[in-house]
């Protein structure tokens, strides 16, 4: 399997500009799972779906934020307006139910810088 | 909600000696503990994990130790070499809760050859 792809890798943009950030799980998991990171707050959970439902949002920092996965093979996670504070590489992870299920597989992130 | 520290931040050691990275967690109710390692420009890899019914688990030249009543995981890697550099993150959760998975700062681990 290819493993979890995020695109684009890197992403600059400007202030007020709307983001689109994309990723594909692995085939066959269940849960999809959107995060930040930054070196001041680490891994922050932002959202979390299973089978294309979102479970738990809580952890999406403002309304700016949203994401939605359509399908079982792709989720996005938009934001709109962006701001500096935006600036973070975020990543996606899959799962898969059964057990080993708490596993989960990270794809190699997408690179945001908001001038 | 859980809270999980990590120390140290930052971790140098020369090839072939030891490294020993520790985690606490707040929230007696956690049974799963994973190690992910980061190298530069990638996402975390899972390298090992224990959960609450285990005291230890090794793989290779990684173990992993656990501590209930403390609250405390630690991750060790034996022998280390220079590919071993990277940062590494714990982690718990509860059981079956998937999107609970709270994770330390991190800590950056540099083997000198």
């Amino acid at each position: 399997d290819a493993g979890v792809i995020q695109s684009p890798r890197h992403e600059v943009t400007e202030m007020g500009q709307e983001v689109t950030l994309r990723c594909k799980p692995i085939s066959g998991h269940d849960y999809l799972f959107w995060y930040r990171q930054t070196m001041m707050r680490g891994l922050e959970l932002l959202i979390y779906f299973n089978n294309n439902v979102p479970i738990d949002d809580s952890g999406m920092p403002e309304d700016r934020f949203s994401a939605k996965m359509p399908n079982a093979s792709f989720s996005t996670l938009k934001i709109q307006p962006s701001e500096p504070r935006d600036s973070a590489v975020y990543f996606c992870a899959s799962s898969v139910i059964p057990p080993p299920a708490d596993t989960q597989y990270f794809g190699p992130g997408t690179r945001l810088t908001v001038l | 909600g859980e809270n999980v520290e990590q120390h140290p931040s930052t971790l140098s050691v020369q090839e072939g000696d030891s490294a020993v990275i520790k985690c606490t967690y707040s929230d007696s109710a956690s049974n799963y503990f994973p190690w992910y390692k980061q190298e530069l420009g990638k996402g975390p890899q899972l390298i090992i994990d224990i959960r609450s019914n285990v005291g230890e688990k090794k793989d290779q030249r990684i173990a992993v130790t656990l501590n209930k009543t403390a609250k405390h995981f630690s991750l060790h890697i034996t022998e280390t070499q220079p590919e071993d550099s990277a940062v590494y993150f714990c982690a718990a959760s509860k059981r079956g809760s998937q999107g609970n998975l709270i994770f330390g700062k991190g800590t950056k681990l540099s083997v000198k050859p």
